[in-house]
């Protein structure tokens, strides 16, 4: 059974400083997702990784994909307070052209930035 | 303008008694799938579906019933709601190739 567990759950910061949430799977996968949710909102996708070594940038929030560590990273540099929402990682472990995709997202990382 | 749309957005029922949830997209789409969020526990998902008639279980799919008639639209039927199915609901569709998921802004569910 796929598990995603993200690190830490809980994350407050100040602005300026930087930081980093982890998201550990359990299973081989090479596509992983970063979405971000505001409060008593969507989900909006931030970051599509599909293969080992992937980076992505935008803005001050960086994600990377290491397959073989089965980890994923989103860095964020210079924090300010408009990053403040939860972030949730999502590893699929069987791809769409296959038939089923199977996509398991972690816990959500809330995400307080103070001034 | 590229959207998955929901409704209701907030519905207060009864157990027992039967609702739908709408869900419909203009991306063209083949693969749409509904999860349910919880405190502590993120989003799980319910039902996906492959393309038009092509339907299948995702990981809580108990007192859940999908149909996929359309291309487009996805409803999540709730036969006879308990109080365990409060929860916010989100339909999602798939862009093929990434396997990125675009969700529809969420149904929040209370069942008295």
């Amino acid at each position: 059974e796929l598990k995603v567990e993200q690190n830490p759950l809980f994350l407050s910061m100040q602005e300026g400083k930087n930081y980093t949430i982890y998201c550990n799977y359990s299973t081989t996968s090479d596509r992983l997702y970063w979405y971000r949710q505001d409060p008593g909102k969507s989900l909006e996708s931030l970051f599509v990784l599909l293969s080992n070594g992937a980076v992505k940038q935008e803005g001050r929030l960086m994600a990377s994909l290491d397959t073989k560590a089965r980890l994923s990273t989103l860095h964020i540099t210079a924090a300010v307070h408009d990053l403040s929402a939860t972030y949730f990682c999502a590893v699929d472990h069987s791809y769409i052209i296959q038939g089923a995709q199977k996509l398991v997202f972690g816990q959500g990382t809330r995400l307080t930035i103070n001034p | 303008e590229a959207q998955v749309t929901q409704n209701p957005r907030y519905l207060i029922t009864v157990t027992g008694k039967k609702l739908t949830v709408t869900c419909s997209q203009n991306m063209n789409h083949e693969y749409m799938s509904w999860y349910r969020q919880d405190p502590g526990l993120g989003l799980r998902q319910i039902y996906y579906s492959m393309n038009v008639e092509v339907t299948d279980k995702g990981d809580v799919p108990e007192g859940y019933k999908v149909s996929r008639k359309e291309k487009r639209n996805f409803p999540l039927i709730l036969e006879s709601p308990s109080p365990n199915q409060t929860s916010l609901y989100f339909c999602a569709s798939t862009r093929s190739g990434t396997g990125e998921l675009f969700f529809g802004e969420g149904s929040r569910l209370t069942v008295l």
